[in-house]
């Protein structure tokens, strides 16, 4: 069946380590990519994305991640936390030939001191 | 800032009653914005694209005359829980899509969560 899979619910890191969120995604073609943060109180907000040419793509506040074709991957990275990187981070996609965001389950980030 | 509002941030109704929820898009006329629905520690579903002037598009599984979905101008769209029902209580999350070729950037308002007793 074709979806988004982050298999990480929860992760709690050490702030000032560095962070690796998993994303999988089991479409036919490359959909479009996206990693999107949700805080408390405020709407979901867009990290970075992906729609082709360089694999590793830049975000805001210091993320980044990397897709990888043949691992069907689309990781969140960033290499030092802040405690104020603690929220919901959600992978989603865009299915080629389809105008709507599908959203994995999500992985809530906890940063301890 | 916030490009995305919602109205009320939160509600708590009694069974059976209806309730309207605001979206409003401050900085853009968007022709289409989504409405999500989002149970506890679960992912967002796309419940229906709302299109400014026309029927909304419901995903499939989803009552079209349960959630009344009104687009009448181009940065409000509303959604309406009619005769609601505790396992209707929910966080109900709506965005605005920018781009002609739905480049996918969507901008989230911050959500408003039902509560129905």
């Amino acid at each position: 069946a074709q979806s988004v899979t982050q298999p990480d619910i929860h992760i709690t890191v050490s702030e000032g380590a560095s962070l690796e969120l998993r994303c999988n995604y089991s479409y036919g073609a490359t959909p479009y990519l996206f990693w999107y943060v949700q805080s408390p109180g405020q709407g979901l907000q867009l990290l970075l994305k992906y729609f082709s040419g360089d694999t590793l793509v830049q975000g805001i506040k210091g993320f980044e991640a990397e897709f990888k074709r043949s691992q069907s991957s689309f990781n969140l990275r960033k290499p030092s936390v802040h405690w104020s990187d603690a929220a919901e981070y959600f992978c989603a996609v865009v299915p080629t030939g389809f105008q709507k965001l599908v959203f994995g389950t999500g992985t809530r980030l906890l940063v301890s001191p | 800032g916030a490009v995305v509002s919602q109205h009320p941030s939160w509600v708590i109704c009694k069974s059976g009653t209806s309730v309207k929820i605001e979206c409003r898009s401050l900085d853009f006329q968007a022709t289409t914005m989504f409405w999500y629905r989002q149970f506890p520690k679960q992912s967002l579903m796309l419940m229906a694209t709302s299109n400014e002037g026309s029927k909304a598009t419901y995903e499939q599984g989803v009552e079209k005359d349960k959630f009344l979905i009104n687009h009448a101008s181009l940065t409000l769209s509303t959604l309406t829980v009619t005769s609601a029902h505790p396992e209707d209580s929910s966080f109900y999350i709506c965005s605005e899509a920018r781009g002609a070729d739905f480049s996918g950037t969507q901008y989230f308002g911050p959500g408003t969560r039902l509560l129905v007793l």
